[in-house]
């Protein structure tokens, strides 16, 4: 299909590792976005990339989480030394460009990451 | 502080009839709302949005009822059937300061029963 693709859909890993997770959003989409999904509770704004602009990160828990986007299409988001509390599934999503209309968000079906 | 509201986790209805989820939100500057429906194990899936400047959409089996002065919205599925089971996010977004931050609530499960 022609959705937002993430990979891997699960990853168990054990505490004090580093994790990427992969995001490929919709063709045409320029806007990116990261989520994550803690058990029980509401998504949670992570990220946000924009075409060429300097991304959004208010939403990044600490630093040991980071993203990128290169070329403008694929995203990766890293967590260093993983804690127990980084548990959750991390869901990815894209949208057209905003051009000052509001543009639904899309989703991928998420990495189900479970730290050890 | 959280800003988006479902305070119903779950809901139970009999297919046929008429479900109603609710959503209170705190943050005036809010003013488009969606809804998202997911399934276990998938990611969630957009339905039906709102702008501030109506107070009703309609999709379908779906409607979207926003009252801006009691911060209230909610979402009529008629009739409901069975495969409409599933998780329901509210979300919202507010355009005067950050338009593409949506901010969720924690989701209310809706069973329809055949």
């Amino acid at each position: 299909g022609a959705g937002v693709s993430q990979s891997p859909s699960n990853k168990v890993t054990e505490k004090g590792k580093d994790v990427e997770l992969r995001c490929d959003p919709i063709s045409g989409h320029t806007a990116l976005y990261w989520y994550r999904q803690s058990l029980g509770q509401g998504l949670e704004f992570l990220i946000y990339f924009q075409g060429n602009s300097a991304p959004d990160k208010s939403g990044l828990p600490s630093d040991r989480f980071s993203a990128e986007r290169t070329g403008g299409s694929v995203s990766t988001l890293t967590i260093q030394r993983t804690q127990q509390e980084d548990s959750a599934v991390y869901l990815c999503a894209s949208s057209l460009a905003m051009g000052g209309n509001n543009q639904p968000q899309h989703f991928g079906d998420g990495t189900r990451l479970s730290i050890l | 502080d959280q800003q988006v509201k479902q305070n119903s986790p779950s809901l139970s209805v009999q297919e046929g009839r008429i479900s109603i989820l609710n959503c209170d939100y705190t943050n005036s500057m809010f003013d488009y709302f969606l809804w998202y429906k997911k399934y276990p194990a998938e990611g969630p899936t957009f339905l039906i949005s709102i702008s501030s400047i109506k107070d009703k959409n309609e999709d379908g089996r779906f409607t979207v009822f926003l009252n801006k002065s009691a911060k209230h919205l909610s979402l009529h599925i008629v009739p409901s059937q069975p495969g409409d089971s599933a998780v329901y996010f509210c979300a919202a977004s507010a355009s005067i300061t950050s338009n593409y931050k949506l901010t969720f609530g924690k989701g209310t499960l809706l069973t329809v029963n055949p």
